[in-house]
């Protein structure tokens, strides 16, 4: 079965810093792909970035960046140049495979210090 | 990118009250949605998957004569929350993807739903 775990439940970061919000799954499933969606107060959940586990590259979008660790089973998010509006809840999620289902951590919150 | 839409955004009702909120896909055909539940500062915690015409898929400890889910077409799932209580009370949330596997799930805005 998969998990995810996200050991950071609150992050403080400084204005303009780079943060990282860390990930670490477990599967079986020798083809999978990994999620970041970010909530902020308001509720919707936003898709931030996608990583496919034969992906050659770590995925990049925009100031979102993937550090994926395929032997270590992490998928870190970094975040670069900060802004207050990236306060929000951060959430890591791996897809099962068999019914496109997304098994969900535990999410980090972040604040933005200005 | 593609977009859902859920409705009604917020709710608020009596005890005993039947609530129906609505999840469409807007600019892609979804033969899967989920539907979700999430308790403040917790994470989603799946409800069900909504599967278009067929039978809804319940998660372990969802009620499915309570949390009624129609699935109709292929832009449109509704939950129903028969005779809703206090303790329904929740955040619910839907999304959807395009088919086929790694394809992010994208999300409605939520409904915040109070029973009194």
């Amino acid at each position: 079965a998969q998990k995810i775990t996200q050991t950071q439940p609150g992050m403080f970061v400084q204005e303009k810093e780079a943060v990282t919000l860390d990930c670490t799954y477990d599967t079986s499933d020798p083809s999978y792909g990994l999620f970041w969606y970010k909530q902020p107060s308001s509720g919707e959940m936003i898709f931030l970035i996608y990583q496919g586990s034969y992906d050659q590259q770590n995925a990049t979008e925009g100031r979102y960046s993937l550090n994926f660790q395929k032997a270590r089973k992490s998928a870190n998010l970094v975040i670069s140049a900060s802004q207050l509006g990236d306060s929000a809840m951060y959430f890591c999620a791996i897809e099962k495979d068999s019914n496109y289902q997304l098994i969900w951590g535990a999410g980090t919150k972040l604040i933005i210090k200005p | 990118g593609a977009v859902v839409s859920q409705h009604p955004s917020r709710v608020i009702c009596k005890s005993g009250t039947s609530v129906k909120i609505e999840c469409r896909s807007l600019d892609f055909q979804a033969t899967t949605m989920f539907w979700y539940r999430q308790f403040p500062k917790q994470s989603l915690m799946l409800m069900a998957t909504s599967n278009e015409g067929s039978k809804a898929t319940y998660e372990q400890g969802v009620e499915k004569d309570k949390f009624l889910i129609n699935h109709a077409s292929l832009t449109l799932s509704t939950l129903t929350v028969t005779s809703a209580h206090p303790e329904d009370s929740s955040f619910y949330i839907c999304s959807a993807s395009r088919t086929g596997l790694n394809q992010p799930q994208h999300f409605g805005d939520g409904t915040r739903l109070s029973i009194l």
